[in-house]
């Protein structure tokens, strides 16, 4: 099956730093999330993004398919982007049924 | 409701006992899907079903889980004779359709004693 690949796995950063966190993916794609897991365990949608660039806020995202990654920028951090960050693909394919594909998180802590 | 719900939001059982997970997706979404995240795990896929068609099970893990929707809109899952490996977060997601995007309710937490 589809391999997902985060990186790095764990972040610490200043508040106010920016950072850039990494989803690679082994396979072509019709779909690609990313997601914020906020410490009480809620999944926060982020970017439906399975190709080119999207912004919101202080967050952009990027997804390259054709070179099968993706790329998450979190500018001006705050304390309250602490969490994991998943990407999730849905593989390309005419039986696939919409499922995610998770990787495994990167986990972020921003340090007041 | 605004969002994907679940109930209950913890679950505590005795090993070998049966448990049932509800989720409500948003209304009018056609896809539903359950995934598993088990402590410092990825979210990891069970089952997924699509209006009236035959669900995809593929990622359930034994025949002790199973999963029903009725109606087209709530589903149950399952676990009979509960093990402590079962002990995760289970979530639920459903989205308009098969390929939108997808919104997870707040889990149910399983601890199996």
């Amino acid at each position: 099956g589809i391999q997902v690949e985060q990186s790095p796995p764990d972040l610490i950063l200043q508040e106010g730093a920016n950072s850039t966190l990494r989803c690679n993916f082994s396979d072509s794609v019709n779909n690609l999330q990313w997601f914020h897991q906020n410490p009480w365990g809620q999944l926060i949608n982020l970017f439906y993004i399975p190709s080119g660039t999207k912004q919101n806020g202080r967050l952009s995202a990027t997804t390259v398919a054709t070179e099968r990654y993706s790329l998450l920028y979190i500018s001006s951090s705050q304390t309250t982007d602490s969490g994991v960050y998943f990407c999730a693909v849905e593989r390309q394919g005419s039986s696939n049924t919409g499922k995610l594909i998770f990787g495994q998180g990167t986990t972020l802590q921003v340090k007041p | 409701g605004a969002g994907v719900s679940q109930s209950p939001s913890n679950k505590v059982t005795e090993k070998g006992k049966d448990v049932e997970l509800r989720c409500d997706p948003i209304s009018g979404h056609t896809a539903l899907y359950w995934y598993r995240q088990s402590l410092g795990q990825g979210l990891e896929f069970l089952i997924y079903f699509q209006g009236n068609s035959a669900p995809d099970k593929s990622g359930l893990p034994s025949d002790r889980f199973s999963a029903e929707r009725t109606g087209g809109s709530v589903s149950t899952l399952t676990i009979q004779r509960t093990q402590q490996e079962d002990s995760a977060v289970y979530l639920c997601a459903s989205s308009l359709t098969r390929r939108g995007y997808k919104y997870f309710g707040p889990g149910t937490r399983l601890t199996v004693t």
